[in-house]
């Protein structure tokens, strides 16, 4: 069965410092892998997606997010924080062909003025 | 392009009883996912519709069911209430195909179950 592991359940950072969430995968097939973030009291939004086109992917809002199959990791980061990227931010899988996705257990990220 | 539209936003129920949460995709798109959010679990997959069938669910009692019409609307259920059922129901659409896992998620039905 797929999982994703979310190390950190709260991340804080200062305003202007590199941001990085942690995600590690477990797939028995080549993983369709993604970041939403969600904003208080509301939905989930795709950051960004990797689907083995290229292993580095750039996503929305200035982020981006590194796939390696070695360390089954692909974490999120962000040169430089800003106070809008306060939220909650999940790392999510799902298998070829279907959209059932398996989230991990969100991080929630705090920006320190 | 209007996004995806979930009513009633906000419910209260008592336990016992039943509810239906409706969803209304994104024009154009045929699938319709159902997740569960709850501090305790997370986001818990419900099932998803595409062209009115279902083609995946999640590990829910049969107390959660599930429909989608022709015009690819949505609604869920949940029959006989219980208090763990309190949560933040999140309608999800996407065009499908290659854009697999690519959702775009509703604001959420809150339920709470009294």
């Amino acid at each position: 069965a797929q999982s994703v592991t979310q190390l950190g359940s709260h991340v804080s950072v200062s305003e202007g410092a590199l941001v990085l969430l942690r995600c590690n995968y477990s797939s028995s097939v080549p993983p369709y892998l993604f970041w939403y973030v969600q904003y208080p009291n509301q939905g989930l939004q795709l950051l960004l997606k990797y689907t083995s086109a290229a292993t580095l992917v750039k996503g929305i809002n200035g982020f981006e997010a590194e796939f390696k199959k070695s360390e089954t990791s692909f974490h999120l980061t962000k040169p430089s924080a800003h106070m809008s990227d306060a939220a909650e931010y999940f790392c999510a899988v799902s298998e070829s062909g279907n959209e059932k996705l398996t989230f991990g257990t969100g991080t929630r990220l705090t920006i320190i003025p | 392009k209007a996004g995806v539209t979930q009513t009633p936003r906000y419910l209260i129920k008592t336990r016992g009883q039943q509810v239906t949460l409706s969803c209304s995709p994104i024009s154009g798109h045929r699938s319709v996912s159902w997740y569960q959010q709850t501090p305790g679990q997370g986001l818990q997959f419900l099932f998803e519709y595409f062209s009115e069938t279902q083609r995946n669910k999640g590990n829910f009692p049969g107390r959660f069911s599930g429909r989608q019409f022709s015009n690819s609307r949505s609604e869920m259920n949940v029959s006989t209430l219980e208090l763990g059922d309190s949560a933040l129901y999140l309608c999800a659409s996407s065009p499908r195909g290659r854009n697999t896992g690519e959702l775009f998620f509703g604001e959420g039905s809150r339920l709470t179950v009294l």
